[in-house]
């Protein structure tokens, strides 16, 4: 079975600066997909970032972007630019690569961004 | 689109009281999971379905916990008899079924179970 680990249960950023998110996950799938979510204190689940694991290529989303490290099963979010709004749990999650897969999360993250 | 639509958003119960927890996906989509999120236990995947039809459901603790979908338009998950330790947010999310479609949630249900 797959498992998604998030080893950083806290973290906190300054304002403006720039702060990494850990996860790891464990599969013996080849074809599968990467997400983080937020999830502010009003418990909505937003997604951020995905990524594909047959690309190479970092995603990148304006402030938010990944760094997957396919054959170390990691997949980092850096926030860069941290703004007060960022501050939310974040989950990590997978996807298999069959259609229909079941999506699994991780432990979550608290960020907490100071002023 | 309105999104993932769950009610409600708040339920408190009584121990022993059956409670119904109602999805309605985004029309279109034809995967659903309900999860349940606990401090202890973080985000839990209870049971998903695929067109209409739970593929697993492994993580329904226990028989107190049922799911159906009978249509695609619709689902619930029922607890009888509720406990306290039910108590949690109670996510619905859906997706197309395509490789690389991501999950889309509702606002939660809130469950207090007395």
């Amino acid at each position: 079975a797959q498992t998604v680990t998030q080893s950083q249960p806290e973290m906190s950023v300054q304002e403006a600066e720039t702060v990494t998110l850990s996860c790891t996950y464990d599969t013996s799938e080849s074809d599968y997909y990467l997400f983080w979510y937020k999830q502010p204190p009003s418990r909505q689940m937003i997604l951020v970032i995905r990524q594909e694991a047959y690309k190479q290529q970092n995603a990148t989303e304006n402030r938010f972007s990944v760094n997957f490290q396919k054959a170390a099963k990691s997949f980092s979010l850096k926030i860069s630019d941290s703004q007060l709004g960022d501050a939310a749990m974040y989950f990590c999650a997978y996807r298999g690569g069959g259609s229909g897969s079941r999506l699994t999360f991780g432990e979550g993250t608290q960020l907490t961004v100071n002023p | 689109d309105a999104g993932v639509i769950q009610s409600p958003r708040h339920e408190v119960t009584e121990m022993g009281q059956e409670v119904t927890l109602r999805c309605k996906p985004i029309s279109g989509h034809n995967s659903l999971f309900w999860y349940r999120q606990t401090m202890m236990r973080g985000l839990e995947l209870l049971i998903y379905f695929n067109n209409n039809v739970p593929i697993d459901d492994s993580g329904m603790p226990e028989d107190r916990f049922s799911a159906k979908m009978p249509n695609a338009s619709f689902s619930t998950l029922k607890i009888q008899p509720s406990e306290p330790r039910d108590s949690a947010v109670y996510f619905c999310a859906s997706s197309r079924r395509e490789r690389v479609a991501e999950a889309f949630f509702g606002q939660g249900t809130r469950l207090t179970v007395v």
